[in-house]
């Protein structure tokens, strides 16, 4: 596609259930980022997927975080038992990634996830 | 390791001030510095960028010029309006790496 799209762009759930975002990058990168934003805060790194490397994890905030990236593209951040404070913006950013380490990262409008 | 720290917001302006927004940087060898913006609700976007020492970046009026020798790319425009008004991220991606790590954001409030 055009730019990095994501799915839903807002999401409304009950304390306790699971959730799916879904982020498409953009054809031919090869770097896929999620990051959360939470309401007047900066950028959280989440997790990094480089080709077929092992994803860099090391942002998950907890185990209840997790993302897989299917055959190099699609990415899906899943999160078990959401709660209140679990309610941010997620925003997944693709870029060219390997070989290029100028290249700039290309956002989605992001999914505003809401925890009630 | 590698890091990005950027001058606390808000920061309020009235229209045509000069500004300037701090951004200081950890990371070994010579990595890429990078500018991004984020308007009230949009997506991030890239806004300028340099790849090496001495390097400036400009685009829509604004500049940042890679300091080396103080770790710096602070971002400075002459004259800025109210369209200005988004918030600002300092990042950079490290030599040998690939993830872009950003700073906190810097808020920007212009006046009319």
């Amino acid at each position: 596609g055009a730019g990095v799209s994501q799915s839903p762009s807002n999401k409304v759930t009950e304390k306790g259930k699971d959730v799916e975002l879904r982020c498409d990058p953009i054809s031919g990168h090869t770097a896929l980022y999620w990051y959360r934003q939470s309401l007047g805060q900066g950028l959280e790194f989440l997790i990094y997927f480089q080709g077929n490397s092992a994803p860099d994890k090391s942002g998950l905030p907890s185990d209840r975080f997790s993302a897989e990236r299917t055959g190099g593209s699609v990415s899906t951040l899943t999160i078990q038992r959401t709660q209140q404070e679990d309610s941010a913006v997620y925003l997944c950013a693709s870029s060219f990634g390997q070989g290029a380490q100028d290249t700039e990262a290309f956002f989605g409008q992001g999914t505003r996830l809401t925890v009630v | 390791g590698n890091s990005v720290t950027q001058m606390e917001g808000p920061v309020t302006l009235s229209e045509e001030a000069f500004l300037t927004i701090n951004c200081t940087y950890t990371a070994t060898g010579y990595p890429s510095l990078f500018w991004y913006v984020q308007y009230p609700g949009e997506g991030l976007q890239l806004l300028l960028k340099a790849t090496k020492a001495d390097d400036k970046g400009s685009n829509k009026g604004f500049e940042a010029t890679y300091r080396k020798e103080t770790t710096s790319f602070h971002l400075e425009k002459g004259s800025v309006q109210v369209s200005d008004s988004a918030v600002y991220f300092c990042a950079l991606i490290y030599t040998g790496g690939f993830k872009t790590i950003f700073g906190a954001g810097t808020r920007l409030f212009v006046k009319a």
